[in-house]
């Protein structure tokens, strides 16, 4: 089935290390974004891509880096230098007229 | 910057009664669109409805419809005949209308409707 996929459901890290997030689409999608979701909060914009090799910063990229060497992938590290990173991360991805999303990861630093 | 503003954090509705979720937003542009997407305990973003602004008439989905008041910058969802399985987040969002494929969206903070039985 079409869709985006996210791995892990859920991630521990420890204080100071770096991590990565998956995320995979098979939508043949040009736009890929990252989203982040704190408890009352919403859902902040981290990075988004809108083609293969290029890529802007959202609102909240402090702390956050990404890659888009393929169409299909879009991943997002969680480097030692965001100091909050503990959150629920959404990516998403676009065509014509709708964003979709994948299922999430939980990060959390212990 | 485009703002989304959701007013109630949370809101109940009895079974089968309708209830609507209101949201306002602040733009220069003419050209956008607005969305409700509802997010389960499951935590998958799940689109309800769609609107463009460029539209008078307001978008409906089965029990799900819209109040989109352009002027006043309102889209407010109403939901009828409410059922358990529509206990949810609910999160307004907005989109340019220009851009091309880039589709990012601004959501407000939500709301949480709880549905008693």
């Amino acid at each position: 089935d079409g869709g985006i996929t996210q791995s892990p459901k859920y991630l521990f890290r420890k204080e100071g290390q770096n991590v990565t997030l998956s995320c995979e689409q098979n939508l043949n999608h040009d736009a890929m974004y990252w989203y982040r979701q704190d408890p009352g909060q919403g859902l902040r914009l981290i990075y988004y891509s809108q083609i293969v090799n290029d890529f802007q910063k959202g609102d909240i990229a402090e702390g956050y880096s990404v890659s888009r060497e393929k169409k299909e992938s879009f991943p997002l590290t969680v480097t030692s230098a965001q100091k909050n990173p503990t959150a629920f991360y959404l990516c998403a991805s676009s065509a014509n007229s709708e964003a979709f999303f994948g299922q999430g990861t939980r990060l959390t630093v212990v | 910057a485009q703002t989304v503003t959701q007013s109630q954090p949370e809101m109940s509705v009895q079974e089968a009664e309708t209830v609507t979720l209101s949201c306002t937003y602040d733009t220069s542009e003419s050209d956008y669109y607005l969305f409700w997407y509802k997010q389960p305990p499951s935590r998958q973003m799940i689109l309800v409805i769609r609107q463009e602004a460029y539209k008078q008439q307001n978008a409906t989905e089965n029990r799900f419809s819209v109040n989109f008041q352009k002027a006043a910058k309102s889209f407010s969802l109403k939901i009828s005949d409410s059922q358990l399985g529509d206990a949810a987040m609910y999160f307004c969002a907005y989109r340019s209308g220009s851009g091309g494929s880039n589709y990012k969206l601004t959501f407000g903070k939500g709301t949480l409707l709880t549905v008693n039985p």
